[in-house]
């Protein structure tokens, strides 16, 4: 069963800290990482998605792939009340059409 | 810019019965991957449409079956609805390149009781 594992949570940290979100996957195949933001009671938006090792920066956000280590994270710089919210990993591997969710990350940022 | 909108926003049904859930696709935007996602939990694939075909489907039953039309618009159908069945629904667009990336609609939250 290829899979994304993520920490529940939830993750609390103070208002202008830095949150760090990390997500791992099972299967190597894997090439294409989205970084999915849900509020609750509402649906997925895409906050970043990343295809190469390294480091892409958006914002507040940075979204880090290491794929020898099958490891993405999510990096919020000065984080705000208003991030406070589930955040989905999600992986699709090429030639592939399914996307695999994680269960999610619930981020509380306290003001 | 119109973005993914889905139908019926809610829906409440009785086990047994069949629900039919409607989703246009963001302007642009020609693939549509259908998700379910009970509390608690992140979205399961329950299958991918493209130039009316299904793609790829996930792990689900018989009982979930879909529909692309011309206008790249599409359906799902639940038969038989057990209790299981109730989550929030939600239909995903994407273009048919290589960065599959997919905006989700609001979704259609449905209740079996």
């Amino acid at each position: 069963q290829k899979e994304v594992e993520q920490n529940s949570g939830p993750l609390s940290v103070p208002e202008g800290a830095i949150a760090s979100l990390n997500c791992t996957y099972s299967d190597r195949g894997s090439q294409s990482f989205f970084w999915y933001r849900q509020y609750s009671g509402k649906s997925p938006e895409l906050i970043m998605s990343i295809y190469s090792n390294g480091d892409k920066e958006d914002g507040r956000f940075t979204a880090q792939l290491n794929k020898a280590s099958q490891y993405v994270s999510l990096l919020i710089r000065d984080s705000q009340p208003s991030d406070s919210a589930t955040y989905l990993c999600a992986a699709r591997n090429t030639g592939g059409f399914k996307t695999i969710f994680g269960a999610g990350t619930r981020l509380f940022v306290k003001a | 810019d119109a973005g993914v909108t889905q139908s019926p926003t809610h829906l409440i049904k009785t086990r047994g019965q069949q629900v039919t859930l409607r989703c246009s696709p963001k302007s642009g935007h020609d693939t549509v991957s259908w998700y379910q996602q009970a509390l608690g939990q992140g979205p399961q694939f329950i299958f991918q449409y493209y130039e009316e075909e299904e793609r790829q489907r996930g792990n689900f039953p018989d009982r979930f079956s879909g529909h692309q039309f011309p206008n790249y618009s599409s359906e799902l159908n639940v038969n038989a609805l057990l209790l299981g069945d109730s989550a929030l629904y939600l239909c995903a667009s994407s273009s048919g390149g290589v960065t599959y990336e997919q905006y989700f609609g609001p979704g259609t939250r449905l209740t079996v009781t």
